[in-house]
């Protein structure tokens, strides 16, 4: 079956530093790949997605490439500020009709001023 | 897109009560689902329900649980006697037109006591 498997949290950063977050995936087909920000006491916020190999999605500075010969996704910033602070979920969407997400276990980020 | 709308935020219910959550407006659209995340864990899926009708379910969405759009607006899921362990953020969430990304609500928030 389908499965995410995301860098361990919590990450801290200070601010204007780089993120890297790791996201590596199996699945079956072509999925489509996406991450997911969840600030505190929020809900799900889509933050970028690829929807095919070497895709980048970027949103807010933040940016992703579908790697299919490694199988990841990874996500990049290169200068973090305080309100990036959040839960942030790899997941990807499988080929077959239900197109039910997958998530990985979240990464916990915190931007220190 | 019209955005995902749950209610109630925030349910505490005693251990045995059935509980209903609502997800409203989701006319127009065909893919619905349910996720939930247990705090400080990944969110995991719960079913998807397409034309009326469940298309898929994951093994946590056992016979407690259960999936209606009762009436064409919103679409229900309702825990039949909950237990300690289904305390829990329930998403609602929706496919775009484009059946390329899911939109999230904000969550309920439900506390078994």
């Amino acid at each position: 079956g389908n499965s995410v498997t995301q860098m361990e949290g919590p990450v801290t950063l200070s601010e204007e530093a780089f993120l890297t977050i790791n996201c590596t995936y199996t699945a079956t087909g072509y999925p489509s790949l996406f991450w997911y920000v969840q600030y505190p006491g929020e809900g799900l916020q889509l933050l970028l997605k690829a929807t095919k190999a070497d895709d980048k999605g970027s949103n807010k500075g933040f940016e992703a490439t579908y790697r299919k010969e490694t199988t990841s996704f990874h996500l990049e910033k290169g200068s973090v500020q305080v309100s990036d602070s959040a839960v942030y979920f790899c997941a990807l969407s499988g080929s077959g009709s239900a197109r039910q997400l997958t998530f990985g276990s979240g990464t916990q980020l915190t931007v220190l001023p | 897109e019209p955005e995902v709308t749950q209610t109630p935020s925030h349910q505490v219910t005693q251990m045995g009560q059935e509980v209903i959550l609502r997800c409203v407006p989701i006319s127009n659209h065909l893919y619905f689902y349910w996720y939930r995340q247990i705090l400080g864990q990944k969110v995991e899926f719960l079913v998807s329900f397409y034309n009326n009708e469940i298309s898929e379910k994951s093994e946590i969405f056992d016979d407690q649980f259960s999936v209606e759009r009762p009436d064409g607006s919103n679409f229900t899921l309702k825990i039949r006697s909950t237990k300690l362990e289904d305390s829990a953020m329930y998403f609602c969430a929706r496919l775009d037109r484009a059946a390329t990304e899911a939109f999230f609500g904000q969550g309920t928030r439900l506390t078994v006591v």
